[in-house]
């Protein structure tokens, strides 16, 4: 069965640290990983990755894959209250399923 | 505005009811999804339609009844729910371009809150 694992679960910074969310994953076919922000109820695209070692960018929040280590990271600099937010990673496998982490919650403080 | 609207925001339901959620998506996606986002659980697929299709039922219990009558509406009839069945359900679309099974990231509602008395 396909299982994403995410960590830490939860996470509380204050403004202007730098934080690494984790994303690992076990699934047939490995197609792509998805990161999502949800800060109240809509999820919104962030990034998707397909190749290994090739870094995604928008502003401050950048990703990277490992297909080796089945993982990736997502690197949030600078962190700003309006970080504050669920971050869920999904993968697609052979079974075209998007298959979801349990999230991680980020607070950013003031 | 997401592009991906649900309707209510938030039900309130007995266990005898039966309401229905609706979604509408007016970004001309080809394919459109219920998931089930319960607390401290992963987001839960319920149903898949591409091209108005089923094309996934993920072991949903019949309580839930999804209907799809065109590529642009979503609905998920509720009957005789149990208080577990309470959480926050999410629409979503997404676009498969014709002639290739390529997946393009999902576009989300901002959900139905549910809660089951």
């Amino acid at each position: 069965e396909d299982k994403v694992v995410q960590s830490p679960l939860s996470l509380v910074v204050h403004e202007g640290d730098t934080v690494t969310l984790n994303c690992s994953y076990e699934v047939t076919n490995f197609r792509s990983l998805l990161w999502y922000k949800q800060e109240k109820k809509a999820p919104t695209f962030l990034f998707m990755l397909t190749s290994s070692g090739i870094e995604k960018k928008s502003g401050r929040l950048s990703s990277i894959l490992d297909k080796k280590e089945l993982s990736s990271i997502l690197n949030i600099t600078a962190t700003q209250t309006g970080d504050s937010a669920i971050y869920l990673c999904a993968v697609r496998g052979g079974s075209e399923k998007l298959v979801f982490g349990k999230g991680t919650k980020l607070t950013v403080n003031p | 505005e997401t592009g991906v609207t649900q309707t209510p925001r938030h039900l309130v339901m007995g266990m005898t009811n039966k309401k229905s959620l609706k979604c509408e998506q007016h970004l001309g996606h080809n394919a459109m999804y219920w998931y089930k986002q319960s607390a401290k659980k992963p987001l839960e697929l319920m149903f898949v339609y591409n091209f108005k299709e089923q094309t996934e039922n993920n072991s949903v219990p019949s309580r839930f009844s999804p209907e799809c009558p065109n590529s642009s509406h979503l609905f998920l009839h509720l009957h005789t729910l149990q208080p577990e069945d309470s959480a926050l359900y999410l629409c979503a679309s997404s676009q498969y371009p014709a002639g290739t099974s390529v997946f393009r990231e999902l576009f989300f509602g901002e959900g139905s809150r549910l809660t089951v008395l």
